[in-house]
């Protein structure tokens, strides 16, 4: 089955610093890929998305790009601020047939301290 | 008005009663999900339901149930509630349309199990 696996959290940073959140992943046929980010108290929002291979998505200082031949959707922001502060979700879904739904990956926690 | 609703926002109830959370959404999405969000898991698929008239089992229906009222309308109920049950729920809603495949969360429903 579909599967995602995530850099494991948590991950702590100065404001201002380089962020990279690793995610690779296994999926049958060829997937849209997908961040979610949940930030204290709330559900989760689409952060970016990519539809196929060397795709970047971007939002908010975001960016990720769909990397086909590593099967990689790394997340990277190149000065992370305190309200960056949430937890990230990686998420493939499928793309054959009507059937879909998202995989989700276990979150990686982000601290961004001033 | 949020689009997707949960309610309650929090709930503590006692081991082996009945309990329901409900979800409604604006959206005018076909598909509804319910997820259970616990620390270091990331999100387990409870329930989905692609209309009205489909529902299917996620990875953890054991110990669940659900209703699709309406199209608007999708609940969870545990049937005899358990401490294990102690978790963070989300209720999502997707587009059929597959050039937007990005699911729409709610605020979720904090449940303890006493």
């Amino acid at each position: 089955g579909d599967s995602v696996t995530q850099m494991e959290g948590p991950v702590t940073l100065s404001e201002e610093a380089f962020l990279t959140i690793n995610c690779t992943y296994t999926a049958t046929g060829y997937p849209s890929l997908f961040w979610y980010v949940q930030y204290p108290g709330e559900g989760l929002q689409l952060l970016l998305k990519a539809t196929k291979a060397d795709d970047k998505g971007s939002n908010k200082g975001f960016e990720a790009t769909y990397r086909k031949e590593t099967t990689s959707f790394h997340l990277e922001k190149g000065s992370v601020q305190v309200s960056d502060s949430a937890v990230y979700f990686c998420a493939p879904i499928r793309s054959g047939g009507s059937n879909y739904k998202l995989t989700f990956g276990k979150g990686t926690l982000l601290t961004v301290n001033p | 008005d949020a689009d997707v609703t949960q309610t309650p926002r929090n709930r503590i109830t006692k081991t082996g009663k009945r309990i329901m959370l409900e979800c409604s959404q604006t959206k005018g999405h076909d598909r509804m999900y319910w997820y259970r969000q616990d620390p270091g898991l990331g999100l387990q698929l409870i329930y989905y339901s692609f209309d009205v008239k489909d529902i299917n089992k996620g990875e953890i229906s054991d110990g669940y149930s659900v209703s699709r009222q309406a199209q608007a309308k999708f609940s969870l109920s545990l049937e005899s509630a358990i401490p294990n049950q102690t978790a963070l729920y989300f209720c999502a809603t997707s587009d059929l349309d597959r050039s937007n495949y990005g699911y729409t969360f709610g605020s979720g429903t904090r449940l303890t199990v006493v």
